[in-house]
Parts: C-alpha cells; structure tokens; sequence
C-alpha cells in the first residue's frame, strides 16, 4: 500500500474550519483514501474515504486532487470535541483491506 | 445494524501468565476480522487479520496468536506474557464490497503486564 505523509500536529480555532492535508504521491489506481481519527483512550472512529471524486457526508468533506496525489480532510465547524488524532491512509480494497497507520496529524481545537 | 464487542476491556496480568482477548461482531456475515496494538505513545501496528475461519494471517513476529473458531469470532491469544505485550489491544472488522472496504473498529482493552 501507498505511504502517505500528514503534518505532525495542526492548532484550529473553534468554529472555524480545520483543514488537514495528505500527502500520498506514490498511490496506484485501485488505492482508496481513507481517514480515521482517534480520541486519547479509545478506538479508531471512521470518517470518511474515496477514491477520485470528491466526497462529503456529516461528519466531513473529502477533497481528492485531480492527479490522486493529496488530499484534504475539511471539518466544516470544528468543535472541541473534534481534538483527536487524525490519521490519512491509502489502502487497496482487493484481498483483506488491512490499513497501515502512521503516526497521524493531532488536531488541536482551541477555544 | 453492525456492532462489535471486546472483551475484556482493562486486563492487568502478571508476566509469564496466558492472555485471552475475545472479539465478537454481530449483524454481518463472512467479514474479514482484525487484531491491532498501540503501545503508549506509539501508533497502531496491525498484528493478525482473518478473511474466513481457521485463516490467519500474521503481520508481525510475536509473543501472540489468534484463532477465528467461528464466522464472528476472533480471539487474541499468548501462552506467556511479556512486559513488552503491555498495550491496547483493538478488534476490528470489515465486510468486502463495492466502493471500498471501511473497516470499523472496537472500543478496545487495556493490557498492563506487571
């Protein structure tokens, strides 16, 4: 599967949007981008993915660029409870669909 | 709807003792079933994954097994703990199909190893 590459840690305003961009340049034509977050102590909460189209649903928005290359993961009116770990992964939905994390973005929403 | 189970979800054992994990989801068939780690202040490392039962796939060497007795059934397993098997232990699942494969995970447990 594709590596990607996120921002250590990102600082948002309350109310505001929080922007968090995905680097996955080496991705391949049957690699879907997935994101997850994780609150301190429990377990991974899924987002949203997609594959080439831009996608939304009520947690967030997806923004895929043309090329596949990067992507963003938009909160649209972050909250406090939005502070979490956010994690950008690039997996292939053929055979078992295992998701490799690395180290993730930590989203800090601040009053 | 889908919904999945962990038990237990805080576990302190001493070392050189067994472990048993145990994962159940409810609401699907046939879905690929997974065991994940993250150690304290580590990212989350994939260690065994089930496409069907009695099939087992490890990612890493280790101190730990796991069984898939039945359909949604899986179970983490060690004969002897290690200081180093300290960590949250997460069951996951997911069912194959058009549009990608979301897996979901459980709430997870808490392994302490003294």
């Amino acid at each position: 599967d594709a590596k990607t590459t996120q921002p250590t840690s990102m600082d948002c305003a309350e109310g505001r949007a929080a922007n968090l961009p995905c680097n996955h340049s080496t991705i391949s034509g049957n690699e879907y981008v997935y994101w997850y977050r994780q609150i301190h102590s429990q377990g991974p909460q899924y987002i949203i993915h997609g594959l080439k189209n831009n996608e939304t649903n009520e947690m967030a928005s997806l923004i895929i660029t043309e090329d596949r290359k990067s992507s963003t993961l938009i909160l649209p009116h972050a909250t406090l409870r939005d502070t979490a770990v956010y994690y950008c992964i690039v997996s292939s939905s053929q055979g078992a669909q295992k998701l490799v994390f690395g180290q993730g973005t930590r989203l800090t929403i601040n009053p | 709807s889908q919904t999945i189970h962990q038990w237990p979800a805080t576990l302190v054992q001493p070392v050189g003792s067994p472990l048993s994990l145990e994962c159940t989801v409810e609401g699907t068939s046939n879905p690929n079933l997974y065991w994940y780690r993250q150690a304290a202040g580590r990212g989350l490392q994939l260690l065994f994954y089930s496409v069907g039962i009695g099939q087992i796939s490890s990612e890493v060497p280790q101190n730990l097994s796991a069984s898939r007795p039945q359909d949604r059934q899986f179970i983490l397993s060690s004969k002897k703990l290690l200081l180093s098997d300290s960590g949250f232990y997460l069951c996951a699942w997911s069912v194959r199909g058009a549009g990608g494969n979301t897996i979901y995970f459980g709430e997870g447990s808490w392994l302490t190893v003294v």
